[in-house]
């Protein structure tokens, strides 16, 4: 069955932790990116990778880590640094570098308590 | 209409009517749009996508329009669902060295009402 998982679902933080957020993909897609959506927002991104162990910054990068260190897989830590973490995270994969539509997973809403 | 970077504007319809929802972006370079429908809790999911050398594509029961010179994007769809009731978002790619990123509207909610 062929797509992208984000791992949890719902995930609850306390204020000075670090978190890790899950994305794997099995569509053998080249870009990978990270999104946050806040209640009646559009998607801002904060990473996006388009190749293995490369990766940049999107527009509200600060207080967000990310990694690739495998095709399938785009973690993105929410940091202490991040003042105000509550949101909807979305994570998307591309075929190659772009002009092709990104596909979306599930999404993991975090709340910071 | 939404436009990137303004509130989320609403549409209500009666089942079985065309809806319009537009779209305006402020890239003049951005030579990919999609559009996306997104429900309550869960990811967006394509729609439908036009490349900037088309100014009309029609999908099932949907059509995307691109107006290049005003910039500006609409997507109609025909004989409207309860179903169909969701947020719909427009996203451009811009191209260039940033080719690959998309950029999105702050969407539309679309209600359908029986």
């Amino acid at each position: 069955d062929g797509g992208i998982t984000q791992s949890p679902k719902y995930l609850f933080r306390k204020e000075g932790q670090n978190v890790t957020l899950s994305c794997e993909q099995n569509l053998n897609h080249d870009a990978m990116y990270w999104y946050r959506q806040d209640p009646g927002q559009g998607l801002r991104l904060i990473y996006y990778s388009q190749i293995v162990n490369d990766f940049q910054k999107g527009d509200i990068a600060e207080g967000y880590s990310v990694s690739r260190e495998k095709k399938e897989s785009f973690p993105l830590t929410v940091t202490s640094a991040q003042k105000n973490p509550t949101a909807f995270y979305l994570c998307a994969t591309q075929v190659g570098r772009g002009g092709t539509e990104a596909f979306f997973g599930q999404g993991t809403r975090l709340t910071v308590v | 209409g939404e436009s990137v970077g303004l509130h989320l504007p609403t549409l209500s319809v009666q089942e079985g009517d065309n809806s319009i929802i537009n779209c305006a972006y402020s890239n003049s370079a951005s030579d990919y749009f999609i559009w996306y429908k997104q429900e309550s809790g869960k990811g967006p999911q394509f729609i439908i996508d036009i490349r900037s050398n088309m100014d009309k594509r029609q999908g099932q029961r949907v059509t995307v329009l691109l107006n290049k010179t005003v910039k500006h994007l609409s997507l109609q769809i025909a004989a409207t669902q309860p179903g169909d009731s969701a947020v719909y978002f427009c996203a451009e790619d811009s191209g260039g060295t940033s080719y690959g990123k998309l950029t999105f509207g702050q969407g539309t909610i679309l209600t359908v009402h029986p």
